[in-house]
């Protein structure tokens, strides 16, 4: 049971770049979201999903986008990647938004 | 969701229980108490939750007072690999947010 995957682990990235971070769940998970880690401090939400088709923006949306085709699959795109986005995502999800949420490894991310 | 306030850091004896505390002063009457932790920067993992009632798991426990204003996470016998930053949060059960706070660096020394 691989949980949830999350891909590239490490990336890096020039200004102005695009590029997509991948998350997937097989767990059947309803519920998945993302999150970006700064160094010392906690999470913040990015942008979550409650089901195929359905995605809204949480804490720090701007400069992310995402879609949920699938159940199982949860991308966040950086259209035009900027150093202030540096930093470390994380993906998770769960049965529903009150359950357990399961996170990836995480994508660390360097944007110069 | 009700804001959180935990120490910023404690140390622990290997083999004593870890005590972690966590006030929610103003914590709503349907939001429930959750407790993540974060090894090394590694992705968080879920160690209990609960709304008024003690909840044990495998885990830890998690200790509620009364009023509901504050919480105390226990690890019973810690080990170096509890070493980590634990999250206390506070939301309404089914609600879409987990907000995380600076949490608490708990440091298990042998």
């Amino acid at each position: 049971n691989a949980g949830v995957t999350q891909t590239p682990k490490f990336q890096v990235l020039k200004t102005g770049q695009s590029m997509t971070l991948q998350c997937a769940q097989d767990m059947n998970h309803e519920y998945m979201s993302w999150y970006r880690q700064d160094p010392g401090m906690g999470l913040r939400l990015i942008h979550y999903s409650v089901g195929a088709g359905i995605t809204d923006q949480g804490e720090v949306p701007n400069g992310y986008n995402v879609s949920r085709s699938t159940t199982e699959d949860f991308p966040l795109r950086l259209l035009s990647a900027a150093p202030s986005q540096t930093s470390v995502y994380f993906c998770a999800s769960s049965y529903d938004p009150g359950t357990e949420a399961f996170f990836g490894q995480g994508t660390r991310l360097t944007v110069v | 969701d009700a804001k959180t306030t935990q120490p910023t850091s404690m140390d622990c004896a290997e083999g004593r229980a870890a005590n972690l505390p966590c006030n929610h002063s103003t914590i709503s009457g349907n939001e429930y108490v959750y407790w993540y932790r974060q090894i090394h920067s590694q992705g968080p993992q879920y160690i209990i939750h609960g709304l008024k009632n003690n909840e044990t798991n495998e885990m830890a426990s998690l200790i509620i007072t009364e009023d509901r204003k504050s919480s105390t996470l226990i690890l019973p016998h810690a080990t170096l690999r509890d070493t980590a930053v634990y999250y206390c949060i506070v939301r309404v059960e089914y609600g879409n947010k987990l907000v995380f706070g600076a949490g608490t660096i708990l440091r298990v020394k042998s």
